[in-house]
């Protein structure tokens, strides 16, 4: 089953404590990305990779770091948490970006809390 | 950068009732794409459109697109309960990202 798959859907964690949320896909996709929901914000991209070892920042990257070392994995990780990254959080794949087959797989999400 | 803006921010009508939500954007395109969210899911794709088409149609939804008012519009007839969800337009941006609105939250009531 084509899927992309996020760990862990829940996690709490305390300001400071370094953490990673896993991102792996199984449809050979080289366009990943990483996105966080806000209420009344919507989705804002954080990273995005177009393919393996390229990444590039989205719109929200401070606090963030992800790598592409291999191209079904695109981990995202918090170096230092802090309350302000409070969110859910989404793991994207498509085939490429800007042209026809530019449609997006989710991930089921990640809730990140920050104490 | 918001690139897609949805309207109205939210909708509540009845079941059998059709359901019209609309996406302004602001620079060109290459397609267009409609994404449904149940309440703290993944998102999930319905439709994309791209900017040489002016409508298009997947089972009870309907899809427009002028690019010359950078708009689009989400149609969906005959609204069931199972339809309530938040949805977002998202435009391309070539050699970057998907962009995302900040969504219609759909509420159908039986």
């Amino acid at each position: 089953e084509a899927q992309v798959t996020q760990n862990p859907r829940y996690l709490i964690t305390v300001t400071g404590k370094k953490l990673t949320v896993t991102c792996s896909q199984n449809m050979n996709h080289e366009y990943m990305s990483w996105y966080r929901q806000d209420p009344g914000l919507g989705l804002r991209q954080i990273y995005y990779s177009m393919n393996v070892e390229v990444t590039d920042k989205g719109d929200v990257p401070e606090g963030y770091k992800v790598s592409r070392k291999e191209k079904r994995n695109f981990p995202l990780i918090l170096e230092s948490p802090s309350p302000n990254q409070t969110s859910l959080y989404f793991c994207a794949s498509s085939l490429s970006d800007g042209g026809p087959n530019t449609e997006a797989f989710f991930g089921q999400g990640t809730r990140l809390t920050v104490v | 950068s918001q690139q897609g803006e949805e309207d109205p921010q939210a909708l509540s009508i009845q079941e059998g009732e059709n359901a019209t939500m609309n996406c302004s954007y602001k620079t060109s395109i290459n397609n267009l794409q409609w994404y449904r969210q149940n309440s703290g899911r993944g998102l999930v794709h319905l439709i994309l459109i791209r900017s040489n088409e002016r409508e298009k149609h997947s089972g009870r939804l309907r899809v427009t697109l002028d690019t010359s008012k950078k708009s689009s519009s989400l149609l969906i007839t005959a609204s069931r309960a199972a339809d309530t969800a938040s949805y977002f337009c998202a435009t391309d941006q070539a050699g970057t990202a998907l962009i995302f609105g900040k969504g219609t939250t759909l509420s159908v009531s039986s």
